[in-house]
């Protein structure tokens, strides 16, 4: 079991938007402001879209947006494209020994 | 280019040693920090162990703590991962990645803005 909670699945049509949730807790998620989130498409690594819970990389669509509320972050894909189908994980600093903690994933279908 | 590559992997038996290395390049290796990040076969993305950009402090997940080492030789811009006694569970593909910010620690205040392909290690008998 992950330590932080994300959808399996969730889907959407070109154009529209999506989110994808990651719930946490108040030693993670909920406690800090370092929520990153990571694109994988199959058989690739994983590529940064998000950091520090909204920053964008350079490079990252300005169709990818971050936010937070209390415990849960979420990853926002406005005007859905094909190539956004992939496998979305979030991650988290935590105040446990392990300090870095990821979210199952979630994978995106465009319909 | 940022360029990671990964090498060391391969079938190796229960309880036995491996010792992975990534070769960075295309950025000041000794200015990040840097970590090793696995996945297990259809499984999602594990975090396994960071180490600082001078190696100050170093970092490793619960499950693999007291087996597992991380060291980096800045002079050769290279990570490395010491690995023993191996279990099945740590049958996964295993990244190498890249710390965001410089002069970073290896906690997960830092995100991976870069990550290599990954070397698969298989742990079977």
């Amino acid at each position: 079991q992950s330590a932080l909670t994300q959808p399996a699945s969730v889907s959407g049509s070109p154009g529209q938007s999506i989110t994808i949730s990651c719930t946490g807790t108040s030693s993670d998620v909920g406690g800090y402001n370092y929520v990153s989130w990571y694109q994988q498409h199959p058989g690739k690594a994983p590529k940064l879209m998000i950091y520090e819970v909204s920053n964008r990389p350079s490079g990252v669509p300005d169709r990818f947006s971050g936010s937070k509320s209390g415990n849960t972050a979420s990853l926002t894909i406005s005007g859905l494209q094909a190539e956004d189908e992939a496998d979305y994980y979030c991650s988290s600093y935590t105040s446990s020994s392990t300090h870095v903690v990821f979210g199952g994933g979630t994978k995106l279908t465009v319909l | 280019e940022v360029q990671l590559v990964e090498s060391g992997g391969g079938l190796v038996q229960p309880g036995r040693s491996l010792r992975l290395s990534c070769a960075a390049s295309g950025f000041t290796f000794d200015d990040y920090a840097m970590h090793w990040v696995r996945q297990a076969p259809g499984k999602g993305l594990e975090w396994v162990s960071g180490i600082s950009w001078n190696s100050g402090s170093i970092g490793y997940a619960d499950s693999v703590k007291g087996r597992f080492t991380i060291s980096r030789d800045n002079a050769k811009n290279s990570l490395y991962l010491q690995m023993n006694s191996l279990r099945a569970e740590d049958t996964a593909l295993y990244y190498c990645a890249k710390g965001l910010h410089p002069r970073s620690g290896y906690s997960g205040y830092d995100p991976f803005d870069y990550w290599g392909q990954g070397t698969l290690v298989t742990v079977s008998s």
